[in-house]
């Protein structure tokens, strides 16, 4: 199976400044990269998934940015926080079939 | 209408009972079903996932698939505290996931 880093753990960043959430990969190669937001007691909202280096899908406009700098990588960006960007940040991996995901241990984004 | 609909609960029951977790999809075109478990301030964990209609087992876990009804479910026997988590179901479509709400399980001592 995959393993999957994410970092910081947890952030508390005021309204207005910047963000970049970092997800690494391992224990595969090509995998599909997912970035979720679960909000509290809420299901998971699909925000960009990646099937390749420099390929980015958007689901749901905002102002949060995606990219795939390398294989294995997937960085989560603002280029200004919003209260409502609040939440825990789930980064996932699926493999080149696609048949199941795994995730990373989150991180939890608290804006104020 | 949702793309997959789960009972949020909670569903609380005693250690040693038998749960049921289901969900249900409305989309034919689902290709592989999965259960997640997770704990609070976690990231989900994969128990189990199928691709067929019929029974899959692993230890207390069985994961069942009817495509007809297009309804899945997670039987977990001899449930315990250690299982009191949220369970979430997902199915696929090639590269995308649709996940359940989940549904938060208590099984109490």
């Amino acid at each position: 199976s995959q393993t999957i880093h994410q970092w910081p753990a947890t952030l508390v960043q005021p309204v207005g400044s910047p963000l970049s959430l970092e997800c690494t990969v391992e224990g595969t190669s090509n995998p599909n990269l997912y970035w979720y937001r679960q909000a509290a007691g809420r299901g998971l909202q699909l925000l960009f998934y990646s099937v390749g280096i420099g390929q980015i899908s958007s689901e749901v406009p905002q102002n949060l940015s995606a990219s795939r700098p390398q294989d294995r990588q997937f960085i989560l960006s603002s280029k200004k926080l919003l209260l409502s960007d609040s939440g825990f940040y789930l980064c996932a991996s699926a493999g080149g079939g696609a048949e199941t995901q795994y995730f990373g241990p989150g991180t939890r984004l608290l804006v104020l | 209408q949702k793309e997959v609909e789960q009972d949020p609960g909670p569903l609380s029951v005693p250690e040693g009972a038998i749960v049921s977790l289901n969900c249900t999809y409305s989309n034919s075109a689902f290709q592989y079903f999965m259960w997640y478990r997770q704990y609070s301030r976690k990231g989900p964990e994969l128990l189990m996932y199928t691709y067929s209609s019929g029974n899959k087992e692993d230890g207390r876990f069985t994961a069942q698939v009817d495509k007809s009804s297009k309804y899945i479910s997670l039987f977990i026997r001899d449930s315990q505290p250690s299982d009191s988590a949220t369970y979430l179901c997902a199915m696929n479509n090639f590269n995308k996931f649709y996940f359940g709400s989940g549904t938060k399980l208590n099984v109490k001592p």
